[in-house]
């Protein structure tokens, strides 16, 4: 069992649409998770954290973190062309010092 | 504000050759990552350091060795170039927060 897994999509969206992107991990003690946004030969960049369950909502953005149930996604509102990424999914776990496990990446199409 | 620096940007190598790719940070922060990305397999760990004088194998680590030249800097060594480094690799800093990273080493081994 992978550490982090994710759908790998492709997801398809039209423009204006809400695009949800799931992940979940197996260590249940991870304490801090994050999205990242990867657009194709490009490094990955930071979009949102989440460090305590709920949501957290940044712009069009909002992660939401279930601990008892091992989720974290990732909700983005009004989807734009530009919104069109891998998105990755990242996990810190109790031990490890600061690494993180990443998921494999959800790819995101918007349709104009 | 740079951030995180890999050089260089590309890199075309013949199998048996070495090189070392270079990663620097200005954000004063005391990990530092490489990993590599292949299509489907997402970001593999090769070695991280925790803090400077210290390093770890991480997921991937054959074929490789790192050093932990100061707190800014950590390089990535390749001593005997195989087909299947060839990737696209990304060095990464952090302290307890989130993981930055550099815009990546484009590598190819022929």
């Amino acid at each position: 069992q992978k550490e982090v897994e994710q759908n790998s999509g492709p997801l398809s969206v039209p423009e204006g649409a809400i695009a949800s992107l799931n992940c979940t991990y197996s260590d249940r003690g991870s304490q801090s998770f994050f999205w990242y946004r990867q657009y194709s030969g490009k490094s990955p960049e930071l979009i949102m954290f989440i460090y305590s369950n709920g949501d957290k909502e940044d712009g069009r953005f909002t992660a939401q973190l279930n601990k008892a149930s091992q989720y974290v996604s990732l909700l983005i509102r009004d989807s734009q062309p530009s919104d069109s990424a891998t998105y990755l999914c990242a996990v810190r776990p109790l031990t490890g010092a600061n690494n993180l496990f990443f998921g494999t990446g959800t790819r995101l199409t918007v349709i104009p | 504000n740079a951030g995180v620096t890999q050089t260089p940007k590309f890199q075309v190598l013949k199998t048996g050759q070495s090189m070392t790719l270079q990663c620097a940070q200005d954000m004063n922060h005391n990990s530092m990552y490489w990993y590599r990305q292949d299509p489907g397999m997402g970001l593999r760990l090769i070695y991280y350091s925790a803090s400077e004088g210290t390093t770890d194998k991480g997921e991937v680590p054959n074929g490789y060795n790192v050093s932990r030249l100061n707190k800014r800097e950590f390089s990535l060594r390749l001593e005997s170039a195989a087909p299947s480094q060839t990737s696209v690799y990304f060095c990464a800093s952090s302290d307890m927060g989130p993981q930055h990273f550099g815009d990546g080493t484009r590598l190819s081994i022929l």
